[in-house]
């Protein structure tokens, strides 16, 4: 596609469902990194993938977060038991190049799932 | 642990005004810094900064680095009310995949 899309734009749920939320990368795109924004702060890291392996997940706040990327381009950020405090705008990257390659690169961001936890 | 730090946290200026943001950074393995602009959507990146001293220019936005003092700064001049916007920088570490992000200066351009 023309962009990194994500899906559901918008997502309400209650305290304690679980949430599945899409992201579609760049076609072609070797990494796609998840984030986490809360109102008035920059985003946060979660997680991110080369290909279909997670690399690092190092900045998922706990256990009932979990990311997946199956076949190395559509990724599934999922939370189980939410919170209200994981309500925020939720969103994903997807860069050209493998991290581990010399040069920089430069990440391309979804327009994000906004999650309320009520 | 990778920290970056942005500043002011918001200003309000003046159609016509030229503006200075700043952003301070410590990283391990530095690879390189990046401007981000952020209206009501994504961020839409504008800058990516690698060596010192090389100043990167876009019509009114330039922007350069100083890895002596860890820091980066991105200017507006003749500033519009479209520039207003939530400005975001954002370091990668080499090898780590990962950028850290500022938390953003809140530019509002009055007409």
């Amino acid at each position: 596609g023309a962009g990194v899309s994500q899906s559901p734009r918008y997502k309400v749920t209650k305290r304690g469902q679980d949430v599945a939320l899409r992201c579609d990368p760049i076609s072609g795109h070797v990494s796609l990194y998840w984030y986490r924004q809360a109102l008035g702060q920059g985003p946060e890291f979660l997680t991110y993938f080369n290909y279909e392996a997670q690399q690092d997940k190092s900045g998922l706040p706990n256990d009932r977060f979990s990311a997946e990327r199956p076949e190395g381009s559509i990724s599934t950020l999922t939370i189980q038991r939410t919170e209200q405090r994981d309500s925020a705008m939720y969103r994903c990257a997807s860069s050209a190049k493998h991290p581990g390659l010399a040069g920089p690169d430069t990440q391309y961001f979804g327009p994000g799932t906004r999650l309320t936890v009520l | 642990e990778d920290k970056v730090v942005q500043s002011p946290l918001s200003l309000v200026v003046h159609e016509g005004d030229t503006v200075t943001l700043n952003c301070s950074y410590e990283v391990t393995n530095f690879r390189s810094l990046l401007w981000y602009k952020q209206e009501k959507k994504a961020p839409t990146f504008l800058f990516m900064l690698t060596s010192s001293g090389i100043e990167k220019k876009s019509g009114r936005l330039s922007s350069i680095l100083d890895k002596k003092e860890l820091s980066s700064i991105l200017n507006i001049t003749a500033t519009q009310t479209g520039d207003s916007a939530i400005y975001l920088c954002a370091v990668e570490a080499t090898n780590a995949g990962k950028s850290t992000f500022g938390d953003g200066t809140t530019l509002t351009v009055k007409p």
